[in-house]
């Protein structure tokens, strides 16, 4: 199975921010990578597919990079609304797995 | 406009099954695979299978294949999962997802909280 990882686990930021995640995959996924936000008792929401597209309606302040084992969620500038837990998953092969999380809390 | 809504929460015991539904609404059911994806307390998403409505093609996670069964009627465009041997550490909030085509989760249902407990 492909194992995602990302870092920080956890970041503190400040409205106005710019705020970059990272996932790396244990192997490569060539853009099979999507972004994920979660609030407290929401469902997901993607964010990302295919590394950098961006899904439909989702704010132009949230981007995506990357290819191969490495990629990375940036939010240019922060908003009240961002706070949550963000997940990276990997679709390049069964089982799609998710990396464990980052939660962008208030500083 | 595309909805997924879930059945609602369930309580079972230890050893017991439960199966939680999906009904899919505005769109073309067939065309689109479906995920099911668990999250449980204190913990990450975990992906736990995908099914193919077109044609019934399923694909699981490690750790519950043997323990899971999903299937779809596509005359209802209903999916279901159903998860036996239930075990507390199955306690989560289980979702479906459509796979939008680029094999990302573009809707997602409201969640299934299934909680196990004795």
């Amino acid at each position: 199975d492909i194992q995602m990882t990302q870092s920080p686990s956890s970041v503190s930021a400040s409205v106005g921010d710019r705020v970059t995640i990272t996932c790396r995959a244990s192997q490569g996924i060539s853009n099979w990578l999507a972004w994920y936000q979660q609030k407290p008792g929401k469902a997901p929401e993607l964010l990302i597919y295919g590394a950098s597209s961006l899904q439909s309606g989702v704010p132009s302040r949230f981007s995506g990079s990357g290819s191969g084992t490495d990629f990375t969620l940036t939010i240019s500038s922060l908003q009240p609304e961002d706070f949550a837990t963000y997940y990276c998953q990997q679709a390049n092969d069964f089982p799609f797995t998710f990396g464990p999380g980052t939660k962008v809390d208030v500083k | 406009q595309v909805q997924l809504v879930q059945s609602g929460a369930e309580v079972k015991k230890p050893g017991a099954s439960v199966k939680v539904a999906c009904k899919a609404s505005g769109y073309s059911f067939t065309n689109y695979g479906l995920n099911w994806v668990r999250l449980a307390p204190g913990q990450g998403l975990e992906w736990m299978g995908w099914i193919s409505p077109y044609n019934g093609d399923t694909r699981f996670a490690r750790e519950v294949q043997g323990r899971v069964t999903m299937t779809t009627d596509t005359s209802t465009s209903t999916a279901y999962m159903e998860l036996r041997s239930l075990r507390s550490d199955d306690t989560a909030v289980y979702y479906c997802a459509r796979d939008g085509g680029s094999r990302a989760g573009d809707y997602w249902g409201q969640g299934t909280l299934v909680t196990v407990s004795s």
